[in-house]
Order: C-alpha cells, then structure tokens, then sequence
C-alpha cells in the first residue's frame, strides 16, 4: 500500500506486505530529514535519518528515499508487522538562521494499520 | 536507557494555575526543545534553547515561558493554564552537530 503523506493520514496494510508513506517537505534548505515512529501513549522514537547528499539509506527492514528535486521522503517498510502500527512522522531539519541551533520542522504524520 | 526524561507523564490542572513541566537529559545536548502535539496539527514547537540561560521562540510561543539554569535541564512554565493549553507535551534534545534528536515520552496536561 501507499500514502501519499500528509493527505492520506492513515495507510492500512496486510500483515507481510510492503508498506510505502510519503512525505513531501517545505525547505530546500533543510540538510537532513529523519523518520519518527510514535505509538499510542509514547514519545516519538527514532527510525532512520538521512543527509542532503543522499538519495536512499537503508535500516532493518526499512529504507528511506530522498528525493530533493521534488522535496520528497518516502519511508519503506519490508514484510511489515503489527507491531509497526503507529504513526509515521517526517521531519526535515536544519539550522535556525540567526541561532546556530538545530531544529526540526515535523510533518501531522501518517497512520499505519496492519491488519493481521 | 533512559535518554530524555520528563518528570510528569500525566497532569490535571485548574484554570489560572501556574504549571511547571520538567525535561531532563543525560547527554550532555546543547539543543533543548518543548513540543506540543495535538490531533491533526502534529509537534508545533513552543520554545527551545541552544545553550545555557538562552532561549528562543518557537511556533506558538504566547501563553508559555521556559527556564535553562543548567545544560541537562529545560523547564516549560504555564504562568497561567488555560483550557486551550490541553495538550500533550513532548521534551526533545539534539546534540551538535546535528544528530538524532531524542524524545522524552511526554507529558498529558488536562485544564479544567
């Protein structure tokens, strides 16, 4: 199945399947992007991130693409489980001018179901 | 292993009271930052600091202040709750250069 990020804010996949959410950014500026996992009750928890200077990176059973040409982040989850039923949030992140400091700029984020 | 903690996980408050919510962490991060998340609208950021005793608005600033007296501590204060500060409150840290930003697991604050 496929999301198309922030507008389809719930996916629903089958137990096994490959699950795809799409994230589209804002800031061309922004030098790296990371992908959250937030289940119900809990802080978001990191996934996978990514710099600028690359296109895709792999994890356990998950990839991350990058495309900067049409600001778009997917993340791909091989085989998913129902444990992987939470909500997906990118984020793009990159200095505040002015600051120095690191921020990051979230998406609403993207439901997940897998249905057993 | 704990990373970010946030010493309130659920809070229930009166209108016109003043709230402290407390974030701590362990790795030494200059990068503090208070989060709220609510359905639909995703983290908005409140405030954050990149070093000691400095602070800088975020996104939805009014109604909130923020206190760093020592580099593993960044306080959110409510001077005055109100009912529209009903919320989940998220804690967060990165270190520079960037690297991942950790997450404490939130604070549930109801104002009645």
């Amino acid at each position: 199945g496929e999301s198309v990020g922030l507008h389809l804010p719930t996916l629903s996949v089958q137990e096994g399947d490959n699950s795809i959410i799409n994230c589209a950014y804002s800031n061309s500026a922004s030098d790296y992007f990371i992908w959250y996992k937030q289940e119900s009750g809990k802080g978001p928890q990191f996934i996978i991130d990514i710099r600028s200077n690359m296109d895709k990176r792999q994890g356990q059973r998950v990839t991350v693409l990058l495309n900067k040409t049409v600001k778009h982040l997917s993340l791909q989850i091989a085989a998913t489980q129902p444990g992987d039923s939470a909500v997906y949030f990118c984020a793009e992140g990159g200095f505040r001018l002015g600051t120095g400091a690191n921020n990051l700029f979230f998406g609403t984020g993207t439901r997940l179901t897998v249905i057993p | 292993d704990v990373k970010v903690t946030q010493s309130s996980r659920y809070l229930v408050k009166r209108t016109g009271e003043k709230v402290f919510l407390e974030c701590v962490q362990d790795m030494d991060h200059e990068n503090m930052f208070w989060y709220r998340q609510d359905p639909g609208l995703g983290l908005r950021l409140i405030y954050f600091s990149y070093d000691v005793k400095m602070k800088e608005k975020g996104d939805i600033p009014e109604g909130y202040s923020v206190s760093r007296e020592k580099k593993e501590r960044f306080s959110l204060i409510l001077e005055s709750a109100s009912t529209n500060q009903t919320s989940m409150y998220l804690c967060a840290s990165i270190g520079t250069p960037a690297s991942t930003i950790y997450f404490g697991e939130g604070s549930w604050l109801t104002v009645v």
